[in-house]
């Protein structure tokens, strides 16, 4: 089956731990993004990869960073710098027109 | 100002109502216009996506832009309780690469 997975679906963080987020997707889709989702909010862009070894800052990137070293994988880091990281993560594809296609998320929470 | 307002409801309808979900923008540049329905802790999938004026049928739902004033609906038609999700707005701007620009969404509730 073709689509993009997200790993784990539920996450947990103590306060000061840096944790990651996956992201893969079997599309063969040149760009990926990652967005976060707040109750009552639209999504928000944190980062977005348009080639391997290439990704550029989205709208709130601070406490965050990725890396692109494969085209399938795109994988987020919510480091201990980002002050309010509860919400749910959301990871997209796109084959380089303009739609972009969704995993299933994962929704994080601080302890 | 945001660049995009939805109506954040909720919407309560009766099933087999005609639903109306609609956007405003600011942003003059958008181009390319996108409705994602999200059922609940899902990610959001892809319903409609038009890039011109005018009117845009698929099955029961249709998509409206209106590029001079602005605004873009969503039309259900023959409304299901299956169709009770959260309804996002989604626009961006000509080049090929880059972020969409969403409204807050809409939830909506069909009940039987």
């Amino acid at each position: 089956d073709g689509g993009i997975t997200q790993s784990p679906k539920y996450l947990f963080r103590k306060e000061g731990q840096n944790v990651t987020l996956s992201c893969e997707q079997n599309l063969n889709h040149d760009a990926m993004y990652w967005y976060r989702q707040d109750p009552g909010q639209g999504l928000r862009l944190i980062y977005y990869s348009q080639i391997v070894n290439d990704f550029q800052k989205g709208d709130i990137a601070e406490g965050y960073s990725v890396s692109r070293e494969k085209k399938e994988s795109f994988p987020l880091t919510v480091t201990s710098a980002q002050k309010n990281p509860t919400a749910f993560y959301l990871c997209a594809s796109s084959p380089g027109t303009d739609k972009q296609f969704f995993g299933p998320g994962t929704r994080l929470t601080v302890l | 100002q945001k660049e995009v307002e939805q109506d954040p409801g909720p919407l309560s309808v009766p099933e087999g109502a005609i639903v109306s979900l609609n956007c405003t923008y600011s942003n003059s540049a958008f181009q390319y216009f996108m409705w994602y329905r999200q059922y609940s802790r899902k990610g959001p999938e892809l319903l409609m996506y038009t890039y011109s004026s005018g009117n845009k049928e698929d099955g029961r739902f249709t998509a409206q832009v209106d590029k001079s004033s602005k605004y873009i609906s969503l039309f259900i038609r023959d409304s299901q309780p299956s169709d009770s999700a959260t309804y996002l707005c989604a626009m961006k701007g000509g080049t090929s690469y880059g972020k969409l620009t969403f409204g807050q969404g809409t939830i909506l509730t069909v009940h039987p």
